[in-house]
């Protein structure tokens, strides 16, 4: 049973650009959740989605930043217009229900932008 | 807010020491405590989760505590190895309603053969 899977592990992007990060549950998750952790800082909680619904994107900025995942397919995080301080590791985990008591994590994307 | 904070930011033993990390949080009212390791430039792994009705679960060479009241928890490493080496974070769900995890900053432990 695969872990996690997140792609690209690391991303460069130049300013003004877009990113796009997957995140594929572990197999019968259906509950995902996007964090970020930004040098020398602690993981924030981004955004909390269940397939086709965000249930919680109360910690995503307002611009920028969006989130969806699929009735098929992976999660997917977007950021239009990278600027430099979006530069982050972009961790996604996931849980077979909405307890979360047992969640697990992908090994993170990390996005670079020059 | 739920605040969560972390003592030491970093720690550096010898092998076979036990040592104990500290989180603390600002509210209480939490719902359930988390400890995860992160390797570096890897994902987290959970340790040890302890609900709000409980007082410490153990594995293996850990030992976690929970005093709600006090906001605090600590996370005891036994006999501690090389391998031990990484950053432990410590995490707080506040709220049965709610899914968030509200992360410490981590204690970096490096364990000196």
């Amino acid at each position: 049973n695969a872990g996690v899977m997140q792609n690209p592990r690391h991303l460069v992007r130049r300013r003004g650009q877009e990113a796009r990060l997957r995140c594929s549950p572990m197999k019968g998750h259906s509950h995902v959740y996007w964090y970020r952790q930004l040098p020398e800082e602690g993981l924030k909680f981004m955004v909390y989605l269940q397939k086709e619904n965000i249930i919680d994107e109360s910690g995503m900025p307002k611009e920028r930043f969006s989130a969806e995942f699929p009735k098929e397919g992976p999660s997917i995080l977007r950021i239009q217009q990278v600027v430099r301080g979006d530069s982050a590791a972009y961790f996604c985990a996931s849980s077979e229900d909405r307890s979360g008591n047992t969640i697990y994590f992908g090994e993170g994307s990390w996005l670079t932008v020059v | 807010k739920q605040e969560v904070t972390q003592i030491p930011a970093a720690l550096s033993v010898p092998e076979g020491e036990n040592l104990v990390l500290n989180c603390s949080f600002t509210d209480s009212a939490i719902y359930n405590l988390q400890w995860f390791r992160q390797d570096p430039g890897k994902g987290l792994t959970s340790l040890l989760l302890i609900q709000s009705s409980q007082r410490e679960q153990t594995s293996g060479r850990l030992n976690a505590s929970l005093d709600k009241s006090s906001g605090r928890s600590t996370l005891y490493i036994a006999a501690s190895q090389p391998g031990d080496s990484a950053t432990y974070l410590c995490a707080v769900r506040t709220g049965a309603g709610s899914y968030q995890l509200t992360f410490g900053k981590g204690t970096k432990l490096s364990v000196i053969p």
